[in-house]
């Protein structure tokens, strides 16, 4: 399954809210959907499982949702320290797959 | 405390083997499956592959299927990825993480949730 995700960046400012799409080349069995935030030369970090559970210790400003072959992932307000890469990955119940990416830019 | 750590960093020529390692504590290593992912500099990330230390089952994707091979040995903790002969276009950042996933791999799945530090292999002439 191919994900691409939309859009490639977003320029935004702190306290804004950020809408991210992430989209699979067909559904996505069991909402088997996970997000990611990246910063630069940092290890990704787990946001979301499951298209719409926080990970632990997650802000509830981050929230996915999503069913099918469309998920999305939400920051409701964001955080200076929320500018970053933001990856989401599918899997089909034997292989994985990420999308490109969208980064999310200091407006 | 669940860790991840991953031996340093790599500098290789084309056409030479390489085998990067993985070692974890702070969890059942046998009971997890752990996996590789990529990085190319600048780019997104690429799934490589996992392997099941309780059965050595692994699973590669089909970009990567034939040019690395990912073990794991349960007797020190540690799973491995490597290369039998190394390309330039391998030159990556390589990551480890724990695949929170059912044994047989398909009843659930909840993310990447542990990750090792990198490991940066260059291939180069």
């Amino acid at each position: 399954i191919a994900l691409t995700q939309s859009p490639d960046s977003l320029s935004l400012s702190p306290g804004e809210r950020a809408t991210l799409s992430c989209r699979a080349s067909q559904s996505v069995g069991r909402n088997y959907i996970a997000w990611y935030q990246q910063k630069p030369g940092q290890v990704p970090r787990l946001l979301i499982y499951a298209a719409s559970k926080r990970a632990t210790g997650i802000p509830d400003r981050f929230r996915g949702s999503g069913s099918g072959p469309d998920f999305s992932l939400t920051i409701s307000r964001l955080e200076p320290e929320d500018f970053a890469v933001y990856y989401c990955q599918q899997y089909d119940g034997s292989l994985f797959s990420f999308g490109p990416g969208t980064k999310v830019n200091v407006k | 405390e669940v860790q991840l750590v991953q031996s340093g960093a790599e500098v290789k020529k084309p056409g030479e083997s390489l085998k990067i390692s993985c070692k974890t504590s702070g969890y059942s290593f046998s009971s997890y499956w752990i996996g590789w992912v990529r990085q190319v500099p600048g780019k997104g990330l690429e799934w490589i592959g996992i392997v099941y230390p309780g059965d050595s089952e692994t699973r590669y994707s089909p970009s990567f299927q034939g040019h690395v091979t990912i073990s794991a040995d349960k007797s020190i903790n540690t799973a491995y990825l490597q290369w039998s002969s190394l390309k330039a276009s391998d030159t990556a950042m390589y990551y480890c993480a724990r695949h929170l996933m059912s044994a047989g791999g398909s009843d659930y799945f909840y993310g990447l949730d542990v990750w090792g530090q990198g490991t940066t292999v260059t291939v180069s002439s």
